[in-house]
């Protein structure tokens, strides 16, 4: 696609429930990244893939984070066991091979009730 | 340990003055630096970059400017526009982990008429 698409664009999900989010990044860029903003706050990165190497999983707050991106291509972000303090919304971001600029897409706001 | 910094986190200037947004990192091995812009509910924008190895990097109504021994970048945005309204981050990217973004707390900044 022309840019970053991400679903669902909006989840309201019950504490303790497990969500999974959706990255589709730009075709051919062989980075990808997950991002998330709490209200009020900055972007917190959470993981990075980079081609065929190992993620890097530095970011992610806790083992209920997981994530997978199959193919090179699309990405999928699992939190189990949500809590309200995951309540944010997540950006995923990619970037072409010797490029230097990640692009955006247009986030997934999870709120846990 | 948040690596890079906005410490204003809100600025407001008259349609038509500079708009001067500040940013510092503390990791010395940060070698390139961008510049986003978010409006509500969308993701967030590339707007301009700047490697190591320039001090200023200019681009229509935009420049970056970077001191490295202060460890310091400002945006400067002149004229300012009613549609600059939006919040602004500052990210960073070190040598030895390319790709791998750090983004500030961002600054909401508003054009005012």
């Amino acid at each position: 696609g022309a840019g970053v698409s991400q679903s669902p664009s909006n989840k309201v999900t019950e504490k303790g429930k497990d969500v999974e989010l959706r990255c589709d990044p730009i075709s051919g860029h062989t980075a990808l990244y997950w991002y998330r903003q709490s209200l009020g706050q900055g972007l917190e990165f959470l993981i990075y893939f980079q081609g065929n190497s190992a993620p890097d999983k530095s970011g992610l707050p806790s083992d209920r984070f997981s994530a997978e991106r199959t193919g090179g291509s699309v990405s999928t972000l699992t939190i189990q066991r949500t809590q309200q303090e995951d309540s944010a919304v997540y950006l995923c971001a990619s970037k072409g091979p010797g490029g230097n600029t990640i692009y955006f897409g247009e986030g997934s706001w999870l709120t846990v009730v | 340990d948040q690596q890079v910094k906005q410490n204003s986190p809100s600025l407001s200037v008259q349609e038509g003055r500079i708009s001067i947004l500040n940013c510092d990192y503390t990791n010395s091995m940060f070698d390139y630096f961008l510049w986003y812009k978010k409006y509500p509910a969308e993701g967030p924008t590339f707007l301009i970059s700047i490697s190591s190895i320039k001090d200023k990097n200019e681009d229509g109504r935009f420049t970056v400017f970077l001191n490295k021994s202060a460890k310091h970048l400002s945006l400067h945005i002149v004229p300012s526009q009613p549609g600059d309204s939006a919040v602004y981050f500052c990210a960073a990217s070190p040598s030895d982990s390319w790709g791998k973004f750090q983004f500030g707390a961002g600054t909401q900044v508003v054009v005012t008429p």
